[in-house]
């Protein structure tokens, strides 16, 4: 089966940074998603990674390494709207996305 | 309209009644997407559509219909509601199957 784990809730202090780990195990792969949901919103595009290494939107990073089924979602300088849950998807061989459930990122001052 | 847009924004519907979830897009996107996103669960998808005239079935297709009759709507109806149809369903679209996928502020559907 198809399967995408992520932890289900972390904790972070202001200021911080914080790395919030993607594995997944999925027939085929066309490339990995971040997305961040508030509470009551829809999800927003963060980041798409198709190739191995680091990509560097602003405080926001995203790496991914297909040999491990890996990627994770590095914020910096974490500030008090950050608080979100963070989704992990990927893209497999019949280009539907598959979702993780969602890491919920608590932000304390 | 800029984006995507849903109605309603929430309901309270008695089990055995019909609804039906309206999805409009001005973007011009190819594809559109049912999703259901329950506690715990995450993203679900129901039915989807590559473009216009198309569709089809997700995960979780039971006890849902969709039709695409144009490149704009894409409406999401459930024939006979039943209580685990209870979820905030979100609708989406992308440019091609393949691209990133945004998202409409979602409806929260309460079957009693």
């Amino acid at each position: 089966g198809q399967n995408i784990d992520q932890p289900t809730e972390m904790t972070a202090t202001e200021g911080a940074i914080v790395q919030i780990n993607c594995t997944y195990q999925t027939s085929g792969f066309n490339g990995l998603f971040w997305y961040q949901q508030h509470a009551g919103e829809a999800p927003t595009f963060l980041s798409y990674n198709v190739l191995d290494g680091l990509e560097e939107k602003g405080r926001f990073s995203s790496f991914l390494s297909r040999s491990k089924g890996y990627s994770y979602l590095l914020l910096k300088e974490l500030q008090m709207k950050d608080s979100a849950s963070y989704l992990c998807a990927v893209t497999d061989s019949n280009y539907q996305l598959i979702w993780g459930a969602g890491t919920k990122l608590i932000i304390k001052p | 309209i800029a984006g995507i847009t849903q109605a309603p924004t929430s309901q309270i519907l008695a089990a055995g009644r019909r609804m039906t979830l309206r999805c409009t897009q001005d973007m011009r996107h190819n594809a559109m997407y049912w999703y259901r996103q329950d506690l715990g669960l995450g993203l679900r998808l129901i039915h989807y559509s590559n473009t216009a005239g198309t569709t089809g079935k997700g995960e979780v297709p039971d006890g849902y219909s969709v039709s695409r009759a144009n490149t704009d709507d894409f409406p999401l109806t459930l024939a006979s509601a039943v209580p685990s149809q209870t979820s905030v369903y979100f609708c989406a679209s992308s440019e091609t199957a393949t691209d990133t996928q945004y998202f409409g502020p979602g409806t929260r559907l309460t079957v009693l």
